[in-house]
């Protein structure tokens, strides 16, 4: 079976940084992605990680590690619009299929 | 990138009706598009992996007899809802890999949103 496991709610004040963890035990891995979501829209991709280590792209950082099953999303200077869910999802199977995480609801305040 | 269009956005239908949903792959050839279901604040649950071509392939929990997914063509992918429920209203997004993406990078469709009275 497949298992990944996200924080439900984080808040955090707009400025700062926040980090969501997401965890998994699945049966295959070829990568992992963060995909942010916003209400009532489709997912849209922020990042992907096949090798462990740290991937940047501006204000959003995603970290890899594989033998710990374990990942997280990091997100600087935080801003209003950041407020979204925010979905892990790990690629598995011959397809590579997309199974997503249970997903963290990120509230900024100002 | 990758444009994955979906039709219609918003469908609300009397019980016991059937609804077809349609995924379009605008610029690229999909050989396989997958299908989600998402309820109010919850994530993403994958529902079956359509191939062009060939039957689908369904998850575990999944009625296929219910949800019945046609991939007729390299850019079209539909979902049917047959016999439709209550229970059966949600958020239906189906996505596509972009051809020649290496980092398996899925382009989701805008999402159609049931509603069963």
């Amino acid at each position: 079976g497949q298992n990944i496991d996200q924080p439900t709610e984080m808040t955090a004040t707009e400025g700062a940084i926040v980090q969501i963890n997401c965890t998994y035990q699945t049966s295959g891995f070829n990568g992992l992605f963060w995909y942010q979501q916003h209400a009532g829209e489709a997912p849209t991709f922020l990042s992907y990680n096949v090798l462990d280590g740290l991937e940047e792209k501006g204000r959003f950082s995603s970290f890899l590690s594989r033998s710990k099953g374990y990942s997280y999303l990091l997100l600087k200077e935080l801003q209003m619009k950041d407020s979204a869910s925010y979905l892990c999802a790990v690629s598995v199977g011959g397809f590579q299929k997309l199974v997503f995480g249970t997903g963290t609801r990120l509230l900024v305040s100002p | 990138g990758a444009v994955v269009s979906q039709h219609p956005s918003w469908v609300i239908c009397k019980s016991g009706t059937s609804v077809k949903i349609e995924c379009r792959s605008l610029d690229f050839q999909a050989t396989t598009m997958f299908w989600y279901r998402q309820f109010p604040k919850q994530s993403l649950m994958l529902m079956a992996t359509s191939n062009e071509g060939s039957k689908a392939t369904y998850e575990q929990g999944v009625e296929k007899d219910k949800f019945l997914i046609n991939h007729a063509s390299l850019t079209l992918s539909t979902l049917t809802v047959t016999s439709a429920h209550p229970e059966d209203s949600s958020f239906y997004i189906c996505s596509a890999r972009g051809a020649g993406a290496n980092t398996g990078e899925l382009f989701f469709g805008e999402g159609s949103r049931l509603t069963v009275l």
